[in-house]
């Protein structure tokens, strides 16, 4: 079946500097899609990319969708203390059919 | 614009009770799915369903799990005989039907399931 791989599995950075994770697939995904998870809480949808090499913002956060159709990266920049949680990336295969494969999660630790 | 909701957020049962746990999709959504997350995992993909039809049920195990999204009413999962290694937190999602948002799916709050 399809596996996306998630890395770094975790991550302890100092408040204001950068961060930046990737998702790797085996096979190719039509869209991609980054989540962040809160203790205890379901997750929340960042950022969604639809096409290869499309390059997406929301604030802080970047993410962009591999030229490949087999990988995506996440960005934040100048994190704070409310950036800690699980990101996970997650891919779509068909546009027609909505089963979403995801990822195994980034865990971010922020030290103020 | 109430976002997905799901209860309850904790259910406690005993080894061979019924587990029921309702979801309602964010108003206008009329596709609904249920993951799976064990603690410190990602979520793993359970059943897609849309009003009265079981799309992709994939991930279910065969046995005890059941899920229903009626024509009126909460979407449904039910795990019956539950044991200890049904514990864990279930979340269901739901998406709009057709547009460029289609793909993206709405997460609810989760519940958290414990067995005894």
């Amino acid at each position: 079946g399809q596996q996306l791989n998630q890395s770094p599995q975790s991550m302890f950075i100092q408040e204001g500097e950068d961060v930046s994770m990737n998702c790797t697939s085996s096979s190719i995904f039509n869209t991609w899609l980054w989540y962040k998870q809160d203790p205890g809480e379901g997750p929340v949808l960042l950022i969604a990319l639809y096409k290869a090499g499309e390059l997406t913002s929301n604030g802080r956060l970047t993410a962009q969708f591999g030229i490949t159709r087999k990988d995506s990266f996440l960005n934040i920049s100048a994190s704070i203390p409310s950036d800690v949680g699980i990101y996970f990336c997650a891919g779509q295969r068909y546009g027609g059919y909505q089963k979403v494969t995801f990822g195994t999660g980034t865990k971010l630790q922020v030290i103020p | 614009n109430a976002g997905v909701m799901q209860n309850p957020r904790h259910l406690v049962r005993r080894r061979g009770q019924e587990a029921r746990l309702r979801c309602s999709p964010m108003k206008g959504h009329s596709h609904v799915y249920w993951y799976r997350q064990l603690p410190e995992e990602g979520l793993k993909f359970m059943v897609y369903l849309q009003k009265e039809n079981i799309i992709d049920e994939s991930g279910m195990p065969k046995e005890r799990f059941s899920a229903e999204f009626p024509k009126e009413g909460p979407s449904i999962l039910r795990i019956q005989q539950v044991v200890r290694g049904d514990s864990a937190a279930y979340f269901c999602a739901s998406s709009a039907v057709r547009g460029r948002g289609t793909n993206e799916q709405f997460f609810g709050p989760g519940t958290r399931l414990t067995v005894l």
